[in-house]
């Protein structure tokens, strides 16, 4: 059974890093994409990225320059790193698995990371 | 980016009735188009993925059409359950987006 459990802090002041972990549970890890997408209350979802299991990354443009994703092979687990936050960046964060085409068929239960001074 | 835009934006609808959603690609996707349900408080879950085919473990009641921009979820007969937003999303290229999602309420 394909399990993703995340964890990670969940409030954070302005210019902090969030930083979030997911393990994978009951599939192989080097055949799948790794992604992180987040979703604002009340709002829609948004892809951060993805990376794979020789830690090549593919980043959304509008993230990019603030986001790090690594992995850690040896226990099946992937990380996301998000610099610089402000309120905006308050969202529920999902780690999920994603196919060669890109379809993210498993997720993890979501974190909810606030920005607030 | 690729805009994914859906409509309607919310939806009222009875138990047993016929249901369909629309998604609409700001340009040519083939048939990478996948379809999202969710309720409140929990991740998405995979409906339907290239535009047509049906996850496994979700009831036959959903289906979904489509090719190059416009594509639609059906529900052929409300259930209780379904009440939720779904979102379509395209994974043609990246990076991948979704639309806006669409809220289907009781009536």
């Amino acid at each position: 059974q394909v399990q993703l459990q995340q964890w990670g802090a969940g409030l954070l002041k302005p210019s902090e890093t969030v930083s979030l972990t997911c393990a994978v549970y009951g599939t192989s890890f080097s055949d799948f994409y790794w992604s992180w997408i987040r979703q604002p209350p009340g709002k829609g979802l948004e892809w951060i990225g993805e990376i794979n299991h020789s830690g090549s990354t593919n980043y959304n443009p509008s993230l990019k320059s603030r986001v790090t994703m690594s992995l850690d092979t040896s226990k099946n687990q992937f990380s996301l790193n998000l610099s610089s936050v402000t309120a905006a960046d308050t969202a529920v964060y999902y780690c999920a698995r994603g196919d060669p085409s890109m379809i993210q068929d498993y997720w993890g239960q979501g974190t909810l990371v606030t920005v607030s001074s | 980016d690729i805009q994914m835009t859906q409509s309607p934006s919310s939806l009222s609808a009875s138990v047993g009735d016929r249901v369909t959603i629309t998604c609409r690609a700001s340009q040519n996707i083939a048939n990478y188009l996948n379809w999202y349900q969710q309720k409140p408080r929990k991740a998405p879950k995979l409906l339907i993925y290239a535009a047509s085919s049906l996850q496994s473990g979700v009831p036959s009641r959903f289906s979904g059409s489509g090719s190059g921009t416009d594509f639609t979820l059906t529900i052929s007969s409300l259930q209780p359950e379904d009440f939720a937003t779904y979102y379509c999303q395209q994974s043609y290229s990246t990076p991948i987006t979704f639309g806006q999602g669409t809220r289907l309420e009781i009536k």
